[in-house]
This record gives structure tokens, C-alpha cells and sequence, in this order.
């Protein structure tokens, strides 16, 4: 079975400030990484994912991420963050055998970040 | 192109009464899955369902929760009875065969009172 942890329910930052958000995951098979953004009342927007290849991940927004296999981590960044990035950021992983249909969600990082 | 339509946006639903939640996948996009977002929680996978199908249904509640995806129109994530416990909010999210990201609509957030 997989699971996927976000290290941090709330993470406050100042406006420029880089930010960091953590994700870890477990899975006995190789898995899709992805990690999903939610403004208020909105759906989920995906901002990056991993399928394979290099480790370093571009997204959209200035977000990149890391996939770090022996420590089983998917950390998203940002250098230097606006105000327009608040929002909550959920990380993501699917097995490479179903597919995305049973994507599993972790509980979700809220991002707030002040001027 | 449209991206995945649900409606409505708010439902408002008292105890016992029914609630359907409706989603139009994207064109071209024939598989559907359906999520549950509780207050302060992840999105809790409930079904896969392909046209006429249901791939997947491992998620699903055994009692009251039900869903289609019928050959013509849209997907119908169907709660009988509805409880408070039921208030969350639902998310579609559809693909194309075989690829791996979903796209997801903006949700319908139902309200039991």
C-alpha cells in the first residue's frame, strides 16, 4: 500500500522569502510523484509531476521539485515566493502499474504567505 | 476546450434527501474518477469509471454512494439518504486512455443540513 505524508499542515512565510514544502512517500513499487495546487474554492491545478528521468522537476509558477528515491521524498520549492502563491499545496503518488486512477493524496500543506 | 464541468457548484441537501453531483469530462477524455475532500483533510479516491463501465469502485462507501458514466452525458456521482457526515467536497477528474495526469474540475462542495 502507499502513503504519502506532508510534514507541514501550515507553513507562514514572508513575501520573497524561498519556501519549502516537504512530502514523503511510501510505496513497494515505482511510483508517479505529482504535486497539485488549491486556491480557495477552486479544483486542484497540477503544478508538477514526476514520471522519470532527471530527479529535478520544473513546474509552472517558478515551483520545482526534487524526487530523492533513497529517501523516498518529493520536496517542492519555490526561490522566492508572492503573495498570489497563498494558497494549499498537495503532494501526490500513483504506482506505475495502475496508473493515476488511484492517485493518493497527502493531507495537504497550506501555504500563507505575508507581506 | 472546456475543462472537466461539474454542477452544481453548491448543493444544499437536508438530512435523508438525495444529492447528485454531476460531471462532464473534457473532450476527448473518456475515463472519470471521482474524489472526496473532507474539511482539513487529502482527496480520498471513491471510484474510476470508464463509459458504461466502473473500473473501480474500491473507495465507494458500500451504502448509498453510487456512480455511473453513462454512453451519452455526463457522470453521475449519485448519495442516497444523505447524512451530515456526508458533507465534503467531491471532485471529478477525468483523462485521456492510458495517460497518467488527471485533470480535475472545480468541485461541487455539498452542504447536509
Amino acid at each position: 500500500a502507499q502513503s504519502v505524508t506532508q510534514l507541514d499542515s501550515q507553513v507562514p512565510v514572508f513575501e520573497e522569502a524561498p519556501v519549502e514544502l516537504r512530502c514523503n512517500y511510501s510505496s513497494s513499487v515505482s511510483v508517479y510523484l505529482f504535486w497539485y495546487v488549491q486556491y480557495p474554492n477552486q479544483g486542484l491545478q497540477l503544478l508538477l509531476k514526476y514520471l522519470s528521468g532527471s530527479t529535478l522537476v520544473k513546474g509552472i509558477n517558478g515551483f520545482e521539485a526534487e524526487f530523492n528515491k533513497s529517501q523516498t521524498s518529493f520536496h517542492l520549492r519555490k526561490p522566492s515566493v508572492h503573495i498570489s502563491d497563498t494558497a494549499e499545496y498537495f503532494c501526490a503518488v500513483s504506482d506505475r502499474q495502475t496508473g493515476g486512477f488511484k492517485t493518493i493524496f497527502g493531507a495537504g500543506t497550506r501555504l500563507f504567505v505575508k507581506a | 476546450n472546456a475543462g472537466v464541468m461539474q454542477n452544481p457548484r453548491h448543493l444544499v441537501r437536508r438530512r435523508g434527501q438525495e444529492a447528485r453531483l454531476r460531471c462532464s469530462p473534457m473532450k476527448g477524455h473518456s475515463h472519470v474518477y471521482w474524489y472526496r475532500q473532507l474539511p482539513e483533510e487529502g482527496l480520498k479516491f471513491m471510484v474510476y469509471l470508464q463509459k458504461e463501465n466502473i473500473i473501480d469502485e474500491s473507495g465507494m462507501p458500500k451504502e448509498r454512494f453510487s456512480a455511473e458514466f453513462p454512453k451519452e452525458g455526463p457522470s453521475i456521482l449519485r448519495i442516497q439518504q444523505v447524512v451530515r457526515g456526508d458533507s465534503a467536497a467531491y471532485f471529478c477528474a477525468s483523462s485521456p486512455q492510458g495517460l497518467v495526469e488527471a485533470f480535475f474540475g472545480q468541485g461541487t462542495r455539498l452542504t447536509v443540513v
